[in-house]
């Protein structure tokens, strides 16, 4: 499967402890993604990778959130001490940013679903 | 001023007929506007997207109509099946400078499709 893959699928943890979900782009694609979407809303941006540099962070993303993306590769999404309110989809996308095959089109896995309790 | 608003947030359409979702955007800055399907338990994925350099964009029985005056753009869905039914939502973000699309996109709030047999 040549997709972008997301583990966990879910995730159900109490309320303080922290989680850690990890996104496998398309092995080509130098642009990484992290999105969160809540029920019935659309994906809100969190943060972005070109290779291993993370060149935005949405206000979105408290100083709970952390994310890497060492060697350019795979990407890791940390929440510490999460909050009844960090219960959403994250979304991990992945895109190639260049000529000549840019298309603008990201790539979206199927998602991690944390639920705090 | 980033805000993208989409309606209807909910469309039944009977099998053949035409769907139509519409959405607004402020920001004259943007200059992508994708439109990405979504079933459930899928992350969404790409169907067309448009440039506001020209007004109308068609591919297969999925055209986007673009409206630059009014800062509107719409999907249209010909002859509707009930394949098509899933949530739709359009996005819109900024290009760089080489004119390539930026993945950090704004998307509606969802419009949940379902076409009836």
């Amino acid at each position: 499967d040549t997709g972008v893959s997301q583990n966990p699928r879910h995730k159900i943890t109490k309320r303080g402890q922290n989680v850690t979900f990890r996104c496998d782009p398309i092995s080509e694609h130098n642009r990484l993604y992290w999105y969160r979407q809540t029920l019935g809303q659309g994906p809100e941006f969190l943060t972005y990778f070109q290779n291993e540099a993370q060149l935005e962070k949405s206000r979105l993303l408290s100083d709970r959130f952390s994310a890497e993306r060492p060697k350019g590769s795979f990407s890791t999404l940390e929440i510490q001490r999460t909050e009844q309110g960090d219960s959403a989809m994250y979304l991990c996308a992945s895109s190639h940013q260049g000529w000549p095959t840019n298309t603008g089109e990201l790539f979206f896995g199927e998602g991690s679903r944390l639920t705090v309790l | 001023q980033q805000q993208v608003k989409q309606s209807p947030q909910s469309l039944i359409v009977q099998k053949g007929g035409i769907s139509i979702i519409n959405c607004a955007y402020e920001n004259t800055a943007f200059d992508y506007f994708p439109w990405y399907q979504q079933f459930p338990g899928k992350g969404p994925a790409l169907l067309i997207a448009i440039r506001p350099d020209v007004s109308e964009k068609k591919e297969g029985r999925f055209t986007i109509s673009f409206n630059k005056s009014a800062k509107q753009f719409s999907l249209h869905i010909m002859d509707s099946q009930p394949g098509d039914s899933a949530t739709y939502f359009c996005a819109a973000s900024m290009t760089n400078a080489g004119g390539t699309s930026y993945g950090k996109l704004t998307f509606g709030q969802g419009t949940i499709l379902t076409v009836h047999p």
